[in-house]
């Protein structure tokens, strides 16, 4: 199993462009997450979602988007980017139907917006 | 609203010392607590998860300890190692969300 798979894993956008992050589980989990994280902080959750066609806001969620539209993937969406959204970005996932999956993590995305 | 909050936020103790990270909740109403670690510019590694009807859990040299009903969970790391320099957070699963402390930023003088 790869576990939870993001790409790209760098990336350098310009403000007020677009991009997708991608994030692939292959553990059929029902739970997957979108955290930043920005230095010397913890992680912010931006979106989730409980299964496929379902997703809600986190802490942070302002200038993105998202979509379930299969349980693997849970692509993040930033429209018009900002320098505010200079971030590393974590997908995560967890086996959900008790609330109670252990948490895995993919490797991160780093974004910078100049 | 869930906030998670760690404490200390860094620590420095000499290689052998046995430690104690803090992590405190607000809402006891909790399904589970998970300690990660996190190595510089690298992704979130699980260690420990605590189930809400357990009091603790042991891996190795860690042993995690969750009081839900104070709000509060404690990693223990025995005999500490300069490979254990890394930053620890906790995660709380409440209401469908995941929170995360800021973590404790480790550091092991060998």
């Amino acid at each position: 199993n790869a576990g939870v798979t993001q790409t790209p894993k760098f990336r350098i956008l310009k403000i007020g462009q677009s991009m997708t992050l991608q994030c692939t589980q292959d553990m059929n989990h029902n739970y997957m997450y979108w955290y930043r994280q920005d230095p010397g902080m913890g992680l912010k959750l931006i979106y989730y979602s409980v299964g496929a066609g379902i997703t809600d806001k986190g802490e942070v969620p302002n200038g993105y988007n998202v979509s379930r539209s299969t349980t693997e993937d849970f692509p993040l969406r930033l429209e018009l980017a900002a320098p505010s959204q200079t971030s590393v970005y974590f997908c995560a996932s967890r086996h959900g139907t008790s609330n109670v999956g252990e948490l895995f993590f993919g490797e991160g995305s780093r974004l910078t917006v100049l | 609203k869930q906030e998670v909050t760690q404490i200390p936020a860094a620590l420095s103790v000499p290689e052998g010392e046995n430690l104690v990270l803090n992590c405190s909740f607000t809402d006891s109403a909790i399904y589970n607590l998970q300690w990660f670690r996190q190595d510089p510019g690298k992704g979130l590694t699980s260690l420990l998860l605590i189930q809400s009807s357990q009091r603790e859990q042991t891996s190795g040299r860690l042993n995690a300890s969750l009081d839900k009903s104070s709000g509060r969970s404690t990693l223990y790391i025995a005999a500490s190692q300069p490979g254990d320099s890394a930053t620890y957070l906790c995660a709380v699963s409440s209401r469908g969300k995941i929170i995360f402390g800021k973590g404790t930023r480790l550091h092991i003088l060998p």
